[in-house]
C-alpha cells in the first residue's frame, strides 16, 4: 500500500508571496499524482493531475513538479483565495485503497 | 456542465445500513469515459476512496471497507448508488459521490457538494 506524507502540516504565508508544499510517496508512483484544493464547507477541487499538468480552469500560478516518491505543488503570489487545505493525491495503483495524503493547510500569516 | 448531488438519510443508527445516491445530470453515466466514486471525509481519517462502479456495473472496493459496501449503478436514472452495512460512529463523515476518467481511474475530477451522514442512536 502506497502512504502519501504532506509537509508541513500547515504552512504561514503572506499574500502575494510564494508557498512550496511537499508530498512524499512511500513507493514510486511514477507521474500518477494529483494535487487537489478544499475550502472549507467545499469537496476537492482538482488542481494538478500527471504532477505537472493544471485541471481545467485553474490559473497558471498553481504549479506542480516531482516524479517517483517526490512532488510539489508550488503557488506564486498566494492571493486571499488561495488559502485553504491541499491534499495531494496517488492514482498509480488500482484498486487504489489508501490514495490521498493527510493534507496542508495553507493560511495567512 | 456535468454536476453530481448526493442524496439519502443524514442520520443512521449503529448497526444499520447507509444509502446513498449520486444523481448525475449534465452527462450519461453510460459513457465509456468515466468511473463514478464514492470518497468520505472524516475528521479522523481525511479522505478515504470506498469504491467505484462503471457503467456496466463493475465494482471496485476499498479492502478496508469491502466486507461492509456495495455499489451500484441505475443508467436509466443516470444514479450510483452507495450501500454501507453494520455502521458504528467510524462511519461518520462527508460523503461525496464523483467521477473519475477511465483512463485514471482514481483520478477524480468532478465531485458533488457532499452530504453529512451521523451515525448515532
Amino acid at each position: 500500500e502506497i502512504v502519501l506524507t504532506q509537509s508541513p502540516a500547515t504552512l504561514s504565508v503572506s499574500p502575494g508571496e510564494r508557498a512550496t508544499l511537499s508530498c512524499r510517496a512511500s513507493q514510486s508512483v511514477s507521474s500518477n499524482l494529483a494535487w487537489y484544493q478544499q475550502k472549507p464547507g467545499q469537496a476537492p477541487r482538482l488542481l494538478i493531475y500527471g504532477a505537472s499538468t493544471r485541471a481545467t480552469g485553474i490559473p497558471d500560478r498553481f504549479s506542480g513538479s516531482g516524479s517517483g516518491t517526490e512532488f510539489t505543488l508550488t503557488i506564486s503570489s498566494l492571493q486571499s483565495e488561495d488559502f485553504a487545505l491541499y491534499y495531494c493525491q496517488q492514482y498509480h495503483n488500482w484498486p487504489p485503497g489508501y490514495t490521498f495524503g493527510q493534507g496542508t493547510k495553507l493560511e495567512i500569516k | 456542465q456535468l454536476q453530481l448531488q448526493e442524496s439519502g438519510p443524514g442520520l443512521v443508527k449503529p448497526s444499520e445500513t447507509l444509502s446513498l445516491t449520486c444523481t448525475v445530470s449534465g452527462g450519461s453515466i453510460r459513457s465509456s469515459s468515466y468511473y463514478w466514486a464514492w470518497i468520505r471525509q472524516s475528521p479522523g481519517k481525511g479522505l478515504e476512496w470506498i469504491g467505484s462502479v462503471y457503467y456496466s456495473g463493475a465494482t471496485y472496493y476499498n479492502p478496508s471497507l469491502k466486507s461492509r459496501v456495495t455499489i451500484s449503478v441505475d443508467t436509466s436514472k443516470n444514479q450510483f448508488s452507495l450501500k454501507l452495512s453494520s455502521v458504528t460512529a467510524a462511519d461518520t463523515a462527508v460523503y461525496y459521490c464523483a467521477r473519475a476518467l477511465t483512463s485514471a481511474r482514481a483520478l477524480f475530477d468532478d465531485w458533488g457538494q457532499g452530504t453529512l451522514v451521523t451515525v448515532s442512536s
